[in-house]
């Protein structure tokens, strides 16, 4: 099984400012990797999917970069609704997919 | 626009089955392109895949939980259910169904299942 492990666990950061999140994986998933975000009580939204495409609807504020077993999600301009805890999971194995634990993004 | 809608009972005791259904509409779940499948959400915690089924009846499965899943799809109601046997506390959790080719477009709302006497 691929695990995924995302850094840090919590990130405090003030409205304005830039956003870079870490999500490594056990072995190489290639560019076979998306990005949500989660808001309390609501569903995860898809953000990002092959490492660095954008989902439709999703600003270009949000960027995904990376390949292989290191994977980046940055949010250039933190928006009052872009704190929320943002997950990261790999499709590299056909039709089996593992979640990083998630990254929680927090107010500075 | 496609929209997900889990269905079922939000208390379930011990040892007995989970059950639930979710119901697409907007879209047919019998197009080729996409598989549908169910992720859980143990209150405060991460998201973790259960399992994926095609509309053909093809199945792929967590290897964690494969022992005690079941997915099915009724493609005459526009439905897939997934049934969690000899359920114990620690699968207390949100159960979402969502649509997945490879990364997963479209989710349900989700709906809290509690194992509990």
């Amino acid at each position: 099984e691929i695990v995924m492990t995302q850094s840090p666990a919590t990130l405090s950061v003030s409205p304005g400012e830039r956003a870079t999140l870490s999500c490594r994986a056990s072995q190489s998933v290639s560019s076979n990797l998306a990005w949500y975000q989660q808001k309390p009580g609501q569903a995860p939204r898809l953000l990002i999917y092959g490492a660095s495409t954008r989902a439709t609807g999703i600003p270009a504020r949000f960027s995904g970069s990376g390949s292989g077993t290191e994977f980046t999600l940055t949010i250039s301009s933190l928006q009052s609704e872009d704190f929320a805890v943002y997950y990261c999971q790999q499709y590299n194995n056909w039709l089996t997919y593992t979640f990083g634990q998630g990254t929680k993004l927090e107010i500075k | 626009q496609l929209q997900l809608q889990e269905s079922g009972p939000g208390l379930v005791k011990p040892s007995e089955t989970l059950s639930l259904t979710c119901t697409v509409s907007g879209g047919s779940i019998s197009s080729s392109s996409y598989y549908w499948g169910w992720i859980r959400q143990p209150p405060g915690k991460g998201l973790e895949w259960i399992g994926s089924i095609y509309y053909s009846g093809s199945t792929y499965y967590n290897p964690s939980l494969k022992s005690r899943v079941t997915i099915s799809v009724d493609t005459s109601k526009n439905q897939f259910s997934l049934k969690l046997s000899s359920v114990t506390a620690a699968d207390t959790a949100v159960y979402y169904c969502a649509r997945m080719w490879q990364w997963l477009d479209y989710w349900g709302q989700g709906t809290l299942v509690t194992v509990s006497s």
